[in-house]
């Protein structure tokens, strides 16, 4: 069955420190793969998108995220982290082809800097 | 552009009631999609509707259903209700299956 796998629960860094998310997901064939952010009390928020071609995808508030095939990983990163990032992060994979296919979540990352 | 609209925003039900959620899909799109998020957890695909057909189902019973009207606009409907069922149920639209999925606010369902 297809899962998203986020390796870790809950982060807390310090204003300017570098961010890593982790995200693996366990799907032979093509997907498209997204990053999802939700504010306190917001909805979800699109932050970047992998559909092909380079690897390395630049989002929204300086977020990037890497796609590595060989390893079914799709990272989220930023280089300093703000006040203002503290959030829940959710990676996605939409499996299928086609019109058909589903989104699936992995089970979220919360995410908390300190000023 | 407009974005995604839920209606209502919060409901409470009884167990065994029936309940029908509303979406507005972003101007444009063809594609919704429905989740159920449980408090602490990852949102959970129900399914999705392409050009007002069904084209994907997660792990839900026959009692989660939904539609999609000529104007893309959708509803989920649920019977029967379980105390389980109490989650914030997400509708998402795209403007084809796959792609950047924009999300609504939710409706925030207790079942008592």
């Amino acid at each position: 069955a297809q899962s998203v796998s986020q390796h870790n629960h809950h982060v807390i860094l310090s204003e300017a420190a570098s961010l890593e998310l982790g995200c693996n997901y366990s799907y032979g064939g093509t997907v498209n793969l997204f990053w999802y952010v939700q504010y306190p009390g917001q909805h979800l928020q699109l932050l970047l998108k992998y559909f092909s071609g380079d690897p390395l995808v630049k989002g929204i508030k300086g977020f990037e995220a890497e796609f590595i095939k060989s390893k079914f990983s799709f990272n989220l990163r930023k280089p300093s982290v703000q006040w203002s990032d503290t959030a829940e992060y959710f990676c996605a994979v939409h499996a299928g082809s086609g019109n058909t296919g589903k989104l699936i979540f992995g089970q979220g990352t919360t995410l908390q800097v300190k000023p | 552009e407009t974005g995604v609209t839920q209606s209502p925003t919060h409901l409470i039900k009884t167990r065994g009631q029936q309940v029908t959620l509303r979406c507005s899909s972003q101007s444009g799109h063809n594609t919704v999609s429905w989740y159920q998020q449980a408090l602490g957890q990852g949102p959970q695909f129900i399914f999705q509707y392409y050009r007002e057909e069904e084209n994907g189902r997660g792990n839900f019973p026959p009692r989660f259903s939904g539609l999609q009207f000529p104007n893309y606009s959708s509803e989920l409907n649920v019977n029967a209700l379980e105390l389980d069922d109490s989650a914030l149920y997400l509708c998402a639209s795209s403007f084809q299956p796959g792609g950047g999925y924009t999300f609504g606010s939710g409706t925030r369902l207790t079942v008592v």
